[in-house]
């Protein structure tokens, strides 16, 4: 089955880096990849997601891009802000008639002031 | 706000109890799924639901049961509780269930056995 890893674990950063989450998949048939944030005690709150017909898609200070050929996707954030710490989760879905999201482990997120 | 409603938000039981958790998915959403977070294991699948029918499953327990019912909410039940069932249970809905359809997740249920 699909198998989902991700780094960095932690990520700490100062109020303006940017920041970059990275994940590899195992399964070729995987056409999906949303990334999750996750608030401490919160819901998981989709943010960005790209399907496996296109390299890269941007919204405002984050962007994702997907290498199909090397499997493996990346969570871009600019311009970080406090506001953006929280744990950040990949996750992968394969091209069936329904969807099972395959998550990473998780990328804490700390912007610093 | 998701949409996604989930009914109770806390729950506290002891082991060997059963207990009944419940979603109401985003108006319009035909599909609904249901994923445990916990420490150790992460964000885990477990089952979903589209118009009614199971759709797939994940790495959901014997002891588990879930159903989909004509109004479309869903009900996650856990029985013969351990403390290992410990953690925060998750529904989340989309308007097909399609592999590349985005999906909203609710907020939660923290479910502590004792």
């Amino acid at each position: 089955g699909e198998n989902v890893e991700q780094h960095p674990s932690t990520l700490s950063v100062q109020e303006g880096d940017s920041a970059v989450i990275k994940c590899t998949y195992s399964d070729s048939a995987s056409n999906y990849f949303p990334w999750y944030k996750q608030e401490l005690g919160k819901r998981p709150q989709l943010i960005i997601d790209i399907r496996s017909n296109v390299g890269e898609k941007k919204d405002q200070r984050i962007a994702v891009t997907l290498n199909k050929t090397a499997k493996h996707f990346s969570l871009h954030i600019t311009e970080t802000q406090p506001e953006d710490s929280a744990v950040y989760f990949c996750a992968a879905s394969a091209a069936t008639g329904f969807q099972k999201l395959v998550f990473g482990t998780g990328t804490r997120l700390l912007v610093s002031p | 706000d998701s949409g996604v409603t989930q009914t109770p938000k806390h729950l506290i039981t002891a082991t060997g109890q059963r207990v009944t958790l419940r979603c109401s998915p985003r108006s319009g959403d035909l599909s609904v799924y249901w994923y445990q977070q916990s420490l150790d294991q992460g964000l885990q699948f477990l089952i979903q639901y589209y118009n009614g029918e199971e759709r797939a499953k994940g790495n959901i327990l014997e002891r588990f049961s879930a159903q989909q019912f004509p109004d479309l909410h869903s009900e996650l039940n856990l029985s013969s509780l351990e403390l290992g069932d410990s953690a925060l249970y998750f529904c989340a809905s989309s308007l097909t269930g399609g592999s590349d359809t985005e999906a909203f997740f609710g907020q939660g249920t923290r479910l502590t056995v004792v």
